[in-house]
């Protein structure tokens, strides 16, 4: 997967519980970002980095917090899930802001 | 917002056929790339092209940025070309936000 895992790969969990998901790039690459895929809707950004501390929103954002303390870790936190966060979540890399993306594997989340 | 359409939306083709699919945007974007979902999810970057053309064994790609469409090209298609196919544009009004198109689901069969 060209340097790019993401943890874990299946989580279901309870309405209201909070729940972090990890990307982890071993490419040294600056940007990192986090989409959900749904159906009828996509693939959608949730948040992105630019570099170590800096983040900033997406189209969707709402619900989601980031944070980025070292270069390889992008983790995505839903504070207090809802059913309407069930999703696929997608971590992505870049070079920089003109380079193509590599994809992580994916996390399938189901909140219930 | 940018708006990013994809045609057709669903497309079914024999195995050995060769097929166009087509990528517009409705403003201008500083690069657009190409991906490949395949059927168990993996999301694999065909190409990074903003303009120009691009070949990579059986497929290639023309970006006609002046005229805000891209092309996706499958020439001798097989059935491991079965997913779906996306475009995604990186819009010049917000930098670094790329949108995706809806994609092309394709089926290839023997």
């Amino acid at each position: 997967d060209a340097g790019i895992t993401q943890s874990p790969r299946h989580k279901v969990t309870e309405t209201g519980t909070p729940v972090t998901l990890r990307c982890h790039q071993t490419e040294n690459h600056r940007y990192m970002y986090w989409y959900r895929q749904d159906p009828g809707h996509g693939l959608r950004l949730i948040h992105y980095s630019y570099g170590v501390k800096d983040t900033d929103k997406g189209e969707v954002s709402d619900g989601y917090s980031v944070s980025r303390s070292k270069t390889e870790d992008f983790l995505l936190t839903l504070e207090s899930a809802t059913s309407s966060q069930t999703s696929v979540y997608f971590c992505a890399i870049s070079v920089g802001a003109n380079y193509g993306y590599t994809f992580g594997s994916g996390t399938r989340l189901t909140v219930v | 917002g940018i708006q990013v359409e994809q045609s057709p939306p669903d497309l079914i083709l024999q195995e050995g056929a060769n097929s166009t699919l087509r990528c517009n945007f409705s403003d201008s974007v500083n690069n657009l790339q190409w991906f490949h979902q395949n059927p168990w999810g993996q999301l694999i970057n065909l190409f990074y092209i903003p303009s120009g053309t691009k070949q990579n064994g059986r497929l290639s790609a023309t970006t006609v940025a002046t005229e805000r469409y891209s092309l996706l090209y499958i020439s001798s298609s097989q059935t491991t070309d079965s997913g779906v196919y996306f475009c995604a544009v990186d819009p010049k009004t917000s930098y670094d936000k790329v949108i995706f198109g809806p994609g092309t689901s394709l089926s290839v069969i023997p």
